[in-house]
């Protein structure tokens, strides 16, 4: 089976850095998924790690640490716009690639 | 347009009521899924459909009906349902689950059951 947890809610001003932690149990690994979801919208796609380290994509950052069973999403220059649901997904190697979710940390960005 | 849409976006119904809920996309994909979302839980995958034929069913009751007539329409066909069904059933779609992609999802079909 699958363990994912991730802190339920966050809380952070604009401007500001935030990192959301993800951390996984599974038995086979291919890859890590971050989605963005808005209330009352649909999840959104940001990332996607399958070897370790960083991947950088504009104020977005994703690292992997596959050997620790870890993740974060790094939040830079944070918006108003930033406060939404950010939901980690491990997708499992061998047989069927459909990813597993964790239930979201929700995001509150201040001014 | 948006890649993949939902309707209705939101539903009331009774327990004794028949309804459905009905996905597209228009992203030439060839897999796509049902998923329900509750609050406080995480997403739960129900069912998936690869080039029309189902090929995972997430032990999801009977009540819950599925339907796929072709690669860019997916049912949720609705029967007798329990008030703890009430949630946001999301419909996504991917290139297929035998290889990794990320999800497209549609914005979901609020269900209120009474």
């Amino acid at each position: 089976g699958q363990n994912i947890d991730q802190p339920t809610e966050m809380t952070a001003t604009e401007g500001a850095i935030v990192q959301i932690n993800c951390t996984y149990q599974t038995s086979g690994f291919n890859g890590l998924f971050w989605y963005q979801q808005h209330a009352g919208e649909a999840p959104t796609f940001l990332s996607y790690n399958v070897l370790d380290g960083l991947e950088e994509k504009g104020r977005f950052s994703s690292f992997l640490s596959r050997s620790k069973g870890y993740s974060y999403l790094l939040l830079k220059e944070l918006q108003m716009k930033d406060s939404a649901s950010y939901l980690c997904a491990v997708s499992r190697s061998g047989g069927s690639y459909i990813p597993t979710f964790g239930r979201g940390t929700s995001l509150i960005v201040h001014p | 347009e948006t890649g993949v849409t939902q309707t209705p976006r939101h539903l009331v119904m009774g327990m004794t009521n028949k309804k459905s809920l009905k996905c597209e996309q228009h992203l030439g994909h060839n897999a796509m899924y049902w998923y329900k979302q509750s609050a406080k839980k995480p997403l739960e995958l129900m069912f998936v459909y690869n080039f029309k034929e189902q090929t995972e069913n997430n032990s999801v009751p009977s009540r819950f009906s599925p339907e796929c007539p072709n690669s860019s329409h997916l049912f949720l066909h609705l029967h007798t349902l329990q008030p703890e069904d009430s949630a946001l059933y999301l419909c996504a779609s991917s290139t297929s689950p035998d290889v990794t992609g990320e999800l497209f999802f549609g914005e979901g079909s609020r269900l209120t059951v009474l």
